[in-house]
């Protein structure tokens, strides 16, 4: 059975510190998926990382994937107020992108100005 | 751009009646997806369609669970009998297939409280 751990499920951090968030799964997957979710909304995609390596940027978040160590992380730089939301992480459980995803708890994030 | 469309957003009921659920994807979407989240918790896969094939409903939480998308388009999920455990969000989610590099899009769901 896939699993998705997510590390720290709870983050307060004050405006302008950088930080990174964890997404460790249990089984070989090619693609690996980043969500964000404010309070009472649904999922917003942030990423789609498809291969080992791959790296990607938008704005203050940057996320990338070890498919060898099967290993996700989302790093925020100087984070502000706005990035204030609960991230999760998703893997496929099939493969080929089209099938059920497993989610992560989630990252609680809350950023204090 | 019109993206996932559920409907209700908010349905309240009591214990034993039967709900129903409705999701109109994006429209070039072939494949549909739903999900059930609960508070503090991620998303839970239930099922999905290619078109209008079930392709795994396995994962459906229990035989009071049942989901349809007969033309290929809008799909339903149906929960039967409800019970207090059932109250949470319903998600539902779209994506053009398979390999494709797109994420699955999702609708803002449909929150059940069961009285």
């Amino acid at each position: 059975e896939l699993k998705v751990e997510q590390n720290p499920l709870f983050l307060s951090m004050q405006e302008g510190k950088n930080y990174t968030i964890y997404c460790n799964y249990s089984t070989t997957s090619d693609r690996l998926y980043w969500y964000r979710q404010d309070p009472g909304k649904s999922l917003e995609s942030l990423f789609v990382l498809l291969s080992n390596g791959a790296v990607k940027q938008e704005g203050r978040l940057m996320a990338s994937l070890d498919t060898k160590a099967r290993l996700s992380t989302l790093h925020i730089t100087a984070a502000v107020h706005d990035l204030s939301a609960t991230y999760f992480c998703a893997v496929d459980m099939e493969g080929g992108g089209a099938d059920g995803l497993t989610f992560g708890k989630g990252t609680h994030l809350i950023i204090q100005p | 751009d019109t993206g996932v469309s559920q409907d209700p957003r908010h349905k309240i009921t009591k214990r034993g009646q039967n709900v129903t659920f409705r999701c109109d994807p994006i429209s070039e979407h072939n494949r549909l997806y739903w999900y059930r989240q609960t508070l503090g918790q991620g998303p839970e896969f239930l099922t999905y369609f290619q078109n209008e094939a079930q392709l795994e409903k396995s994962r459906l939480l229990s035989d009071r669970f049942s989901a349809e998308r007969p033309k290929g388009s809008f799909s339903t999920l149906e929960i039967q009998r409800t019970e207090q455990g059932d109250s949470a969000m319903y998600l539902c989610a779209s994506s053009p297939g398979h390999y494709s590099n797109q994420p699955q899009h999702f609708g803002d769901g449909t929150r059940l409280s069961i009285l």
